[in-house]
């Protein structure tokens, strides 16, 4: 089976632009994670969603969105980019509770100058 | 907001030598999980633990969640090179679920041949 595939790898933005990261999880897995990555703050979540529906959210301000599509895969989106924003953006997905195992994909690297 | 501590941050070892990591927490615990993450990669799930007291080996790697359900420990028999990489600690707290995974700063650790 599949593993979580991210794309892309890796961006390089300039400050006020926005980007799109996109994600498709493990087939049959309806739950997609995303987390911000970052050497001072370690892993932190974003948001969840689940049957194209926001279902849980982290502490982010409004610039950070996403959408999840009928099959699953999921986008999401920073709108006037921050050099903060520097990081890795990690996508997992996740079968059902109780236990929320998370699989992660390999990341999307992105960095604002 | 709940907080998962990792000790130490930081741990280089010769390769053979025995090791244990730390997870910690003030909360109760309704489940908790190790991932190892290794650069330019993300997180990879090693083991989930549920039952306080509950011991599961994965080879020369022995996780223990605590009787209280706050605290887990993960030990490492003869560290080898292909054991380097960040250790991550994540809980999903007792009545949670809103906020996803908790996850911990993790230990970097690196063993050298």
């Amino acid at each position: 089976k599949a593993g979580v595939t991210q794309t892309p790898r890796y961006l390089i933005k300039t400050r006020g632009q926005q980007v799109t990261l996109s994600c498709s999880p493990i087939s049959g897995h309806r739950s997609v994670s995303w987390y911000q990555q970052t050497p001072g703050q370690g892993l932190q979540f974003l948001f969840e969603y689940f049957s194209e529906t926001q279902r849980n959210k982290g502490n982010f301000p409004g610039r950070f969105s996403g959408r999840q599509f009928s099959n699953s895969r999921s986008e999401m989106n920073v709108s006037t980019l921050e050099l903060g924003d520097s990081a890795l953006y990690l996508c997992a997905s996740s079968l059902e509770p109780p236990t929320y195992e998370q699989y992660f994909g390999p990341g999307t690297r992105l960095t604002v100058t | 907001t709940q907080l998962l501590e990792q000790s130490p941050q930081f741990l280089s070892i010769q390769e053979g030598e025995n090791l244990t990591v730390y997870c910690n927490s003030s909360s109760v615990f309704s489940s908790l999980q190790w991932y190892r993450q290794e650069p330019g990669e993300g997180p990879v799930l090693l083991v989930t633990v549920v039952t306080g007291g509950e011991v599961k080996k994965l080879k020369r790697l022995t996780f223990q969640f605590g009787d209280a359900r706050k605290d887990s420990s993960l030990h490492i028999t003869a560290a080898q090179p292909g054991d380097t990489g960040l250790y991550l600690c994540a809980g999903l707290f007792s009545g949670g679920g809103a906020d996803g995974l908790t996850f911990g700063k993790g230990t970097h650790l690196i063993i050298q041949p």
